[in-house]
């Protein structure tokens, strides 16, 4: 079955960086793209953008340009999000999503990201 | 960048009985070669990722109840669940598909009366 497993819970200092990653299993990995959506504590769900699984071309977001991107390791079918220099407010639940031609199908578990001194 | 607006922003309905939900997207999702409604729903409980319920506006997701469907067209959207069960308790998202910044709905919090 398809799944898509994220990597762990995490705390950061404010400035640091975090690099979050998602394996997927279950169908062929280049088939399809990888989105990443955000959640925010008691928030609702927002589009931080995606990547090309079978070119590695990206797209962000306004507002999640410079310092979120997004990555490849076709040979592991792992994605993942960098987010350098760490702010209060990206401490939220990150999300990895398989994108099919019509709607985000599989969601990852998420993982927590907390942004605090 | 396609604004979505769900109505109401929480709902309690009665075990049983019906709830709807609506979503109004600033511009139509309507795409015109295959006529498909690129909008999809999806429920969120407490503690999970959202799961996927419906697609192109009225199509059900492999296994979501029949009790879930979806109508509308263009601009307007509704997810209706007929008969509402204890486990529906969710948060209920809609989604345009249609074009990137693929944009998200605030949320309808559904609850039992």
């Amino acid at each position: 079955q398809v799944q898509l497993v994220q990597s762990g819970s995490t705390l950061k200092m404010p400035g640091a960086s975090v690099k979050l990653s998602c394996q997927a299993s279950g169908y062929r990995f280049k088939s399809y793209a990888v989105n990443w959506v955000r959640q925010a504590p008691g928030q609702g769900l927002e589009w931080i953008g995606w990547i090309n699984t079978n070119s590695g071309k990206p797209e962000n977001a306004q507002g999640f340009t410079g310092r979120f991107v997004f990555s490849l390791d076709t040979s592991v079918n792992t994605a993942y999000l960098q987010i350098s220099r760490l702010e209060a407010e990206d401490t939220a639940v990150y999300y990895c999503v398989r994108a099919s031609g019509w709607a985000f199908d599989h969601w990852g578990q998420g993982t927590a990201v907390t942004v605090s001194s | 960048d396609i604004v979505m607006t769900q109505s109401p922003d929480s709902l309690a309905v009665s075990l049983g009985e019906r709830a709807t939900i609506n979503c109004k997207s600033s511009q139509s999702v309507l795409y015109g070669p295959n006529n498909k409604n690129y909008l999809t729903w999806y429920q969120q409980k407490p503690g999970q990722p959202p799961k996927l319920l419906i697609y192109w506006a009225s199509t059900r997701e492999s296994g979501v109840p029949d009790r879930f469907s979806g109508s509308g067209s263009g601009t307007d959207f509704t997810l209706t669940i007929s008969s509402l069960q204890a486990e529906d308790v969710a948060v209920y998202y809609c989604q345009q598909y249609y074009t990137t910044p693929y944009t998200f709905g605030q949320g309808t919090k559904l609850e039992i009366k």
